[in-house]
């Protein structure tokens, strides 16, 4: 099946810990990206990868960092030095970032929270 | 600053009857325009986009953008109660999308 995979579903974070959080696509897409979602909020980018090697900061970027190592895989490390990471991780990707009709689809999330 | 808006509802509408979702947008330069549905505690799905002033339609969806007024909307007819949601409105400016936070949409049999 092609899709968007990210793990763990649910991470505990203690104060002062790094974590990472895992995004896998098999659909051969080129961009991948990494928003956060708090309740009631809508989405905001932390950071995207239009191809390997290279990555954008989002609008959110403090605190957090990535990797596109491979084009299938875009992890996000979420780091002490941010502030309130409790929230819900969303990955997506798409196909041609820049085009009219490029359309980002989502994997099922991650939910962090921190003790 | 590129901003998004949307009604934060609750939205309530019978079963069968027309919802209509709307969302407004700051930057008159915006390519496309998506509309996304996120059930609770769930990812969003894309229901359709649009880029052309006018009417898409798709199924039940309809989806309208007036680029001169700075507006989209998505209609959805027979509403059922498994489209009770929350509808997120997204707008693309260069390789981002900008969301706005989304109406909560609550079909009630």
């Amino acid at each position: 099946d092609g899709g968007i995979t990210q793990s763990p579903k649910y991470l505990f974070r203690k104060e002062g810990q790094n974590v990472t959080l895992s995004c896998e696509q098999n659909l051969n897409h080129d961009a991948m990206y990494w928003y956060r979602q708090d309740p009631g909020q809508g989405l905001r980018l932390i950071y995207y990868s239009q191809i390997v090697n290279d990555f954008q900061k989002g609008d959110i970027a403090e605190g957090y960092s990535v990797s596109r190592e491979k084009k299938e895989s875009f992890p996000l490390t979420v780091t002490s030095a941010q502030k309130n990471p409790t929230a819900f991780y969303l990955c997506a990707s798409s196909t041609l970032a820049g085009e009219l009709t490029d359309t980002q689809y989502f994997g099922p999330g991650t939910r962090l929270t921190v003790l | 600053q590129k901003e998004v808006e949307q009604n934060s509802g609750p939205l309530s509408v019978p079963e069968g009857a027309i919802a209509s979702l709307n969302c407004t947008y700051s930057d008159r330069g915006s390519q496309s325009f998506f509309w996304y549905r996120q059930y609770s505690g769930k990812s969003p799905e894309l229901i359709m986009f649009i880029y052309s002033n006018g009417d898409k339609e798709d199924g039940r969806f309809t989806a309208q953008l007036n680029k001169a007024s700075q507006y989209v909307s998505l209609l959805i007819r027979d509403s059922q109660p498994s489209d009770s949601a929350t509808y997120l409105c997204a707008v693309k400016y260069g390789n981002k999308l900008v969301f706005g936070a989304g109406t909560i949409l609550r079909v009630k049999s």
